[in-house]
């Protein structure tokens, strides 16, 4: 069965520290990963996507995530993080089922940065 | 640039009242979906709809309904609100086919049912 796990619910950091949010994921298929980020009052919009071929996937906002598939892992870091970060990002999952796709999202990790 | 609106981003209804949620997307995707969001939780999938007319239950379909009358809006309903019903509601849109294709989300309806 498909499930995402995201193993902080709440990381504080200082302005221009490194960051790493971690996600791991479960499915017995092949699977395309997604990381969204959630700005105060607002919906949420894509931050990075992995589908294939390399491992590291680079996104908007200097954010970039490797696919791990031995450790079943897709964390997300960026090397130094700005008020502006301040969020809730969601890691998802999605995969073929019949008659369509499905996507799971894990419960989201609140980024709180710190001047 | 893709817009996905919701009619509403705030909402007070009563215990019992019908409520409709209604959502409409401007770039001509055929899937829709509608999620609820609530802390610690994430994102819970309602419904989704890959073409008009046609909906799926997604993974907590109870007390929601849901209608697509036409291809760019997906109403949800609410039949009789309930308390435990109070949660902020997304609704999101992508092309049909892969299911790598990223989802557009609104801005969210925040529903409070007293």
């Amino acid at each position: 069965a498909q499930s995402v796990t995201q193993l902080d619910s709440q990381v504080p950091v200082f302005e221009e520290a490194p960051v790493e949010l971690r996600c791991n994921y479960s499915s017995s298929v092949s699977v395309y990963l997604f990381w969204y980020v959630q700005y105060p009052n607002q919906g949420l919009q894509l931050l990075l996507k992995y589908l294939s071929g390399s491992t590291l996937v680079k996104g908007i906002n200097g954010f970039e995530a490797e696919f791990n598939k031995s450790q079943t892992s897709f964390h997300l870091r960026k090397p130094s993080v700005h008020i502006s970060d301040t969020a809730e990002y969601f890691c998802a999952v999605s995969e073929g089922v019949t008659g369509g796709f499905k996507t799971i999202f894990g419960a989201g990790t609140r980024l709180f940065v710190k001047a | 640039d893709v817009k996905v609106t919701q009619s509403s981003r705030y909402l007070v209804k009563r215990t019992g009242e019908k409520v409709f949620l209604e959502c409409v997307q401007d770039m001509d995707h055929e899937n829709m979906f509608w999620y609820r969001q609530d802390p610690g939780l994430g994102l819970r999938l309602i419904y989704f709809s890959y073409d008009v007319k046609m909906k799926e239950k997604g993974d907590i379909p109870e007390g929601y309904s849901v209608s697509r009358e036409k291809k760019e809006r997906f109403s949800l309903i609410l039949e009789s609100a309930s308390t435990n019903q109070t949660s902020m509601y997304l609704c999101a849109s992508s092309f049909a086919g892969s299911s790598y294709n990223e989802q557009f989300f609104g801005p969210g309806t925040r529903l409070t049912v007293l």
